[in-house]
């Protein structure tokens, strides 16, 4: 029972360059997003999705790219990387039900330098 | 727009003893939700309860409870006989109405409040 797999856990960039984060899940879950986390700022939301081929940004999309082709699989694409994405990367999911809890990958830790 | 706002950047409480974690929250939504999670050092974020903007009754899970008072619009969290595993951040976050299927998709969470359980 896998949950939400998120990969990698820690990722170092240079600045410019780009890279993928993976994220699966096995719960069949129609909705699923990514948040970052910073200190003192707590999780904000970078872009979700409702279903496969169904997404929206959130509070803080700029400079990432999401797409969902599948409903187990949501990646995030960072473009050109900049200093200001290091940060903690939580992937999750949840069902449809109204209290349906979010699950959470294990997070990445991606430094920018 | 949704907002969640936990005014207490840290909190101590002796072991064996209540705690009280403030959460309120804004929201224009008559259909909502309200999450509490926990984060240890480990940095995982476990799920500890729910409370629907419909449910009449408090939830409850073991020992934590939702104060939720929708008149002042708090969700606070009651963590009963402190354990020094509870030491952890606590994030408050909530959902809002199912305007179309978005919404639904996402939730909003506060800044989190570091709770340290003193023996």
């Amino acid at each position: 029972n896998a949950g939400v797999t998120q990969t990698p856990k820690f990722q170092v960039l240079k600045t410019g360059q780009s890279m993928t984060l993976q994220c699966a899940q096995d719960m069949n879950h129609e909705y699923m997003s990514w948040y970052r986390q910073d200190p003192g700022m707590g999780l904000r939301l970078i872009h979700y999705s409702v279903g496969a081929g169904i997404t929206d940004q959130g509070e803080v999309p700029n400079g990432y790219n999401v797409s969902r082709s599948t409903t187990e699989d949501f990646p995030l694409r960072l473009l050109s990387a900049a200093p200001s994405q290091t940060s903690v990367y939580f992937c999750a999911s949840r069902s449809r039900d109204r209290g349906g809890k979010l699950f959470f990958g294990s997070g990445t830790q991606l430094s920018v330098l | 727009a949704q907002k969640i706002t936990q005014t207490q950047p840290g909190m101590f409480v002796q072991e064996k003893e209540a705690v009280t974690l403030d959460c309120t929250y804004d929201t224009s939504d008559q259909s909502y939700g309200l999450f509490w999670y926990k984060q240890p050092s480990s940095g995982e974020m476990i799920f500890l309860i729910y409370q629907g903007s419909y449910d009449e009754q408090n939830a409850t899970e073991g020992r934590y409870s939702l104060n939720f008072q929708k008149a002042r619009k708090s969700a606070n969290l009651v963590i009963s006989a402190s354990q020094l595993g509870d030491s952890a951040m606590y994030f408050c976050a909530m959902r809002g109405a199912n305007a179309g299927g978005t919404s639904y998709g996402k939730l909003t969470f506060g800044q989190g409040t570091i709770l340290t359980v003193h023996p």
